[in-house]
């Protein structure tokens, strides 16, 4: 079946430092990939997504490249602010057969400090 | 355009009673994704509708139960409340015209407790 590993946190750094967090995945099909974000209190926003082998997502300065080689979706971000404090989900949807749920990691905690 | 809406955002039920959760999807969007989520389990599939139809069910017992109405809005029931169905229930809407790249936008929530 379908899963998502992501690297569990907490991750705390300081404001402008430079953000990585881990996510690999196994699918039977061929996956589109999302990262979300979950703000304390909210529901999941989509940050960005890729849909095809080397397609890079962005967006607010975040970035992940799908690499089908190595089975991976890394969020990345140049310089993290405070307002980046957030949970992140690292998740796959399936295009194969008629399964569109989304499989989700388990999260990622991620605080920035001043 | 609205976002997903859910209501209520909050609930508390005591055990044994029964529970109905409502959804509104993006407008134009026809398919209906329920999640649970809870900090040992994640977030968890239960149920997608499309067109008034069940399309996928997660793992989840038949106390668990959805349905869609013709306006795509959706309602999620829970039956005999357990103490570990304390969560975030999710709904996410998606307008499903390009299949698995769609995206799904996700509700604020309805945070149930049960006691």
């Amino acid at each position: 079946g379908n899963s998502v590993t992501q690297m569990e946190g907490p991750v705390t750094l300081s404001e402008e430092a430079f953000l990585t967090i881990n996510c690999t995945y196994t699918a039977t099909g061929y996956p589109s990939l999302f990262w979300y974000v979950q703000y304390p209190g909210e529901g999941l926003q989509l940050l960005l997504k890729a849909t095809k082998a080397d397609d890079k997502g962005s967006n607010k300065g975040f970035e992940a490249t799908y690499r089908k080689e190595t089975t991976s979706f890394h969020l990345e971000k140049g310089s993290v602010q405070v307002s980046d404090s957030a949970v992140y989900f690292c998740a796959l949807s399936d295009r194969g057969g008629s399964n569109y749920k989304l499989t989700f990691g388990k999260g990622t905690l991620l605080t920035v400090n001043p | 355009k609205a976002g997903v809406t859910q209501t209520p955002r909050y609930l508390i039920k005591t055990r044994g009673q029964q529970v109905t959760l409502s959804c509104s999807p993006i407008s134009g969007h026809r398919s209906v994704s329920w999640y649970q989520q809870t900090p040992g389990q994640g977030l968890q599939f239960l149920f997608e509708y499309f067109s008034e139809t069940q399309r996928n069910k997660g793992n989840f017992p038949g106390r668990f139960s959805g349905r869609q109405f013709s306006n795509s809005r959706s309602e999620m029931n829970v039956s005999t409340l357990e103490l570990g169905d304390s969560a975030l229930y999710l709904c996410a809407s998606s307008s499903q015209t390009s299949g698995a790249t769609d995206t799904q936008y996700f509700g604020p929530g309805t945070r149930l407790t049960v006691l």
